[in-house]
């Protein structure tokens, strides 16, 4: 099947650094990735989508300054959470579909950020 | 517009018994409707899927769910729980649009006593 991998699994990061996540799909060409955000006990929050080669689509409320998604290829899309902060300590979960219908998509085993 | 209810947010069940998790839509579009579950700090798994072929889906580890239109349900039911089933259950629909994004119900916490 589809293999999503996501790194790291985990970091801790000094308040006022940047942290970069990556999300690569390993056995397929990913048109679409999709980033969300789950906080403890909660359900996941899409953040933002992106197609390879153009710009992410924000969801509202979301900083698109503070949060920088690339996806430079069609198996790698990266989100870079810039100038972090305790409060962007959360559960970040990507995901990537293969089909322009988005029928399926693969979730990556997300990437746990802690703030300190 | 689309959106998903978990009916429940957390189920507890013996080891042994059934399991039925809870889920209601609305799409304006037909529906793809999918259960994923999550492991503590793990990503999610899919389970099953529904994409206008079967009602009846069948998915891993025993577990199924029905597509009922008339009631915009889409339940998860297993018929006998395993304590490996304790995680985290999610309920999700995409819309028919050309590049859709997932929504996500809430999530059941599924508990299962020994």
């Amino acid at each position: 099947g589809a293999v999503v991998s996501q790194h790291p699994s985990w970091v801790i990061c000094k308040s006022g650094t940047s942290v970069k996540i990556e999300c690569r799909s390993l056995d397929f060409q990913a048109t679409t990735m999709f980033w969300y955000r789950q906080f403890p006990k909660q359900s996941l929050m899409l953040m933002a989508t992106s197609n390879e080669g153009s710009k992410a689509t924000y969801e509202q409320g979301v900083e698109k300054d503070k949060f920088l998604i690339n996806h430079a290829s069609l198996t790698l899309s990266t989100l870079t959470v810039t100038s972090a902060h305790p409060e962007d300590s959360s559960f970040y979960i990507c995901s990537a579909s293969q089909d322009r219908q988005n029928t399926e998509a693969f979730f990556g085993q997300g990437t746990r950020l802690t703030v300190v | 517009a689309q959106s998903v209810t978990q009916l429940d947010s957390h189920v507890s069940v013996s080891e042994g018994t059934p399991v039925l998790l809870r889920c209601n839509y609305s799409s304006s579009y037909s529906p793809s409707l999918f259960w994923y579950v999550q492991h503590p700090n793990k990503g999610l798994q899919l389970l099953l899927k529904y994409t206008s072929a079967a009602t009846l889906v069948k998915g891993i580890n025993g577990f199924e769910a029905e597509f009922k239109k008339s009631e915009t349900s889409f339940h998860l039911t297993k018929p006998s729980a395993h304590m490996s089933d304790a995680a985290e259950y999610f309920c999700v629909v995409s819309d028919g649009t050309l590049v859709r994004a997932l929504t996500f119900g809430s999530g059941t916490r599924l508990q299962v006593q020994p």
